[in-house]
């Protein structure tokens, strides 16, 4: 079964740091991007940053760019995001996400089930 | 960057009926764009991508239309099940991949 398993969210001040993992099963890991994609309460989806299969490239939403890095290890079929400066407004579920294909440019066709993150004093 | 713009942002519809979602971008995406689903709770799911092509699975009651700057999402026949929120979302720009601000159905 192919499936996503997010972990790592949790309570954490403003300006601190926190890693989100998400750990693949059932496909060849490496062949595909991956993506994480927040949803703040109430609120729509965002796309905030992504990877290609071969972890070579990387993109990020400006809303996170030079706070969050997106980082894959293949060995470990694990996707990660590290959040450094946290702000209030990054409170959100955080989702990992499995591109179509291996170069970050196609649709989201498996997502995992989501991991709370909470920014607060 | 481009913008999504879904309508309307709300829709009320009764089981059986023929729904519509608009989904428009600032500009040209050619077909490269998707549609999903997403239940209280739970994650999105994929239901249409490239504009017109069905996710496996997914029932035949929805479809998918349009290129370039305007997009449809069809429920041919509403069902109990469709009660959701439906987000579009443009995938021509690898560098950012935006999402329309959703659509909930929600039961007449």
């Amino acid at each position: 079964e192919v499936q996503l398993v997010e972990s790592g969210g949790g309570l954490v001040q403003p300006g601190g740091s926190l890693r989100l993992s998400c750990a693949a099963s059932g496909f060849t890991f490496s062949s595909y991007a991956m993506s994480w994609v927040r949803q703040a309460p109430g609120k729509g989806l965002e796309w905030v940053s992504a990877i290609s299969g071969s972890g070579g490239s990387t993109y990020y939403a400006d809303s996170v760019k030079g706070r969050f890095t997106i980082s894959r290890d293949n060995s470990k079929n694990t996707l990660y995001l590290q959040m450094n400066s946290l702000r209030a407004e990054d409170t959100a579920v955080y989702y990992c996400a499995k591109d179509q294909g291996p170069d970050s440019s196609d649709a989201f066709d498996i997502w995992g089930q989501g991991t709370m993150v909470t920014v607060s004093s | 960057d481009i913008q999504m713009t879904q309508s309307p942002s709300t829709l009320s519809a009764s089981v059986g009926d023929r729904v519509t979602i608009t989904c428009r971008a600032s500009q040209s995406i050619s077909s490269w764009l998707a549609w999903y689903q997403q239940k209280p709770g739970k994650a999105p799911k994929l239901l249409i991508y490239k504009a017109s092509s069905l996710e496996s699975g997914v029932p035949s009651r929805f479809s998918g239309s349009g290129s370039g700057t305007e997009f449809t999402l069809t429920i041919s026949s509403l069902q109990p099940d469709d009660f959701a929120t439906y987000y579009c979302q443009q995938y021509n720009s690898y560098r950012t991949r935006t999402f329309g601000q959703g659509t909930k159905v929600e039961i007449k």
